[in-house]
């Protein structure tokens, strides 16, 4: 079965520190993988996907992800996190034209 | 710019009463999607289409219906609405029949049921 997982329901982290946002999947065949925010009271917007290629994929607001088969991963970082981007943010696996999303993970970016 | 349109942002419906949340997407889609988010919970996939008339249940259709008769518009209706649907309803659109595109997200429609 297809699974996504996100391990932290919260992440804090202090203004101009590096964040990471966890992830871990479990599909059959290829993976592809995206990251998407959603600010309060709005809905899901696309930051960055994984296809193939290169395994450190940068997408919107600076944010980039990076794909590790072996440990089936696909954290989020951001080198230096800005009070703007607290936001719940949720990994999801495309497979077969069905998305499957994590939990989400609230981060909080503290000034 | 690309856009996904839900008629009501928030809706207050009693116990019985059928309930209709409407979807429109500009940008000539041919997937869209209803998902509940739910906290702790994620989204999860109600009923998607991947044509004009052409519906496939998701993971938790029960208690649920959909109808697609144009290609831009996708209507989600709960036949007798209970306290257990209130729930965020996010309408999605994406392109194709790839796994390689991402969707577009409406603003979501908060649905409370009493």
């Amino acid at each position: 079965a297809q699974s996504v997982a996100q391990p932290e329901d919260q992440v804090n982290v202090a203004e101009g520190n590096p964040l990471t946002v966890k992830c871990t999947y479990s599909v059959s065949g290829n993976p592809y993988l995206f990251w998407y925010v959603q600010y309060p009271n709005r809905g899901l917007q696309f930051l960055l996907k994984y296809i193939t290629g290169d395994n450190l994929v940068k997408g919107s607001y600076g944010f980039e992800a990076e794909f590790n088969k072996s440990q089936t991963s696909f954290h989020l970082k951001k080198p230096s996190a800005l009070v703007s981007d607290s936001a719940l943010y949720f990994c999801a696996v495309n497979n077969f034209n069905k998305f499957y999303f994590g939990s989400g993970t609230k981060l909080n970016v503290k000034p | 710019d690309v856009k996904v349109t839900q008629s009501s942002r928030y809706l207050v419906k009693r116990t019985g009463e059928k309930v209709f949340l409407e979807c429109v997407q500009d940008m000539d889609h041919e997937n869209m999607f209803w998902y509940r988010q739910d906290p702790g919970l994620g989204l999860r996939l109600i009923y998607f289409s991947y044509d004009v008339k052409m519906k496939e249940k998701g993971d938790i259709p029960e208690g649920y219906s959909v109808s697609r008769e144009k290609k831009e518009r996708f209507s989600l209706i709960l036949e007798s609405a209970s306290t257990n649907q209130t729930s965020m309803y996010l309408c999605a659109s994406s392109l194709g029949d790839s796994q390689l595109y991402e969707q577009y997200f409406g603003p979501g429609t908060r649905l409370t049921v009493t």
